[in-house]
């Protein structure tokens, strides 16, 4: 059974943190991918990774960096986190970004006090 | 920027009723994906469109992608209350996935 793994369901953190979402893949995919998801927004892309050490920005990067050193796993750092990247992230993967599914994690829920 | 619009936002019904939910772009897609995602769930694959003008069956629900591969449709007949979830259709950009903005869906018993 194929599977995407996120560290964390929930997450309280104090703003100005700094903030690690977790992201695992054992389905040997070159693609992974950050979003948020927030009410009548839709996912929004974060940032995303076709190869191992290779990153590109998405629609949203700004107060968010990632990193990929292995082809598993994919982490999404909130530099310094604050009250408005409260929202459900949401970490998927795929074998090619064209007409293959993409495999989404549980998502992890935080709140920014 | 590709964008990929919803309609409607919400749609509350009764068991037994059919819908459709639409996925509207200016943007011209390789393929569109339907996804369904439940309450503290990531979301699930339906189905992928690829042929303008292709028409898919799930059972009770009919995906079809727009002649010009602009804009999709979703049609549930004869609603159950296990189709509540929110639907989300996916477009194929450059190296990622381009998603709409949803439709929460209630079927009530």
């Amino acid at each position: 059974d194929v599977k995407v793994t996120q560290s964390s369901r929930y997450l309280v953190k104090r703003t100005g943190e700094k903030v690690f979402l977790e992201c695992v893949q054992d389905m040997d995919h070159e693609n992974m991918f950050w979003y948020r998801q927030d009410p009548g927004l839709g996912l929004r892309l974060i940032y995303f990774s076709y190869d191992v050490k290779m990153k590109e920005k998405g629609d949203i990067p700004e107060g968010y960096s990632v990193s990929r050193e292995k082809k598993e796993r994919f982490s999404l750092i909130l530099e310094s986190a604050s009250t408005n990247q409260t929202s459900m992230y949401l970490c998927a993967s795929s074998f090619s970004y064209m007409n293959t599914e993409a495999f989404f994690g549980q998502g992890t829920r935080l709140t920014v006090v | 920027t590709q964008l990929l619009e919803q309609s409607p936002q919400f749609l509350s019904i009764q068991e037994g009723e059919n819908l459709t939910v639409y996925c509207n772009s200016s943007s011209v897609f390789s393929s569109l994906q339907w996804y369904r995602q439940e309450p503290g769930e990531g979301p699930v694959l339906l189905v992928t469109v690829v042929t303008g003008g292709e028409v898919k069956k799930l059972k009770r629900l009919t995906f079809q992608f727009g002649d010009a591969r602009k804009d999709s449709s979703l049609h549930i007949t004869a609603a159950q209350p296990g189709d509540t979830g929110l639907y989300l259709c996916a477009g194929a950009g450059t190296y990622k996935y381009i998603f709409g903005t949803g439709t929460r869906l209630k079927v009530l018993a």
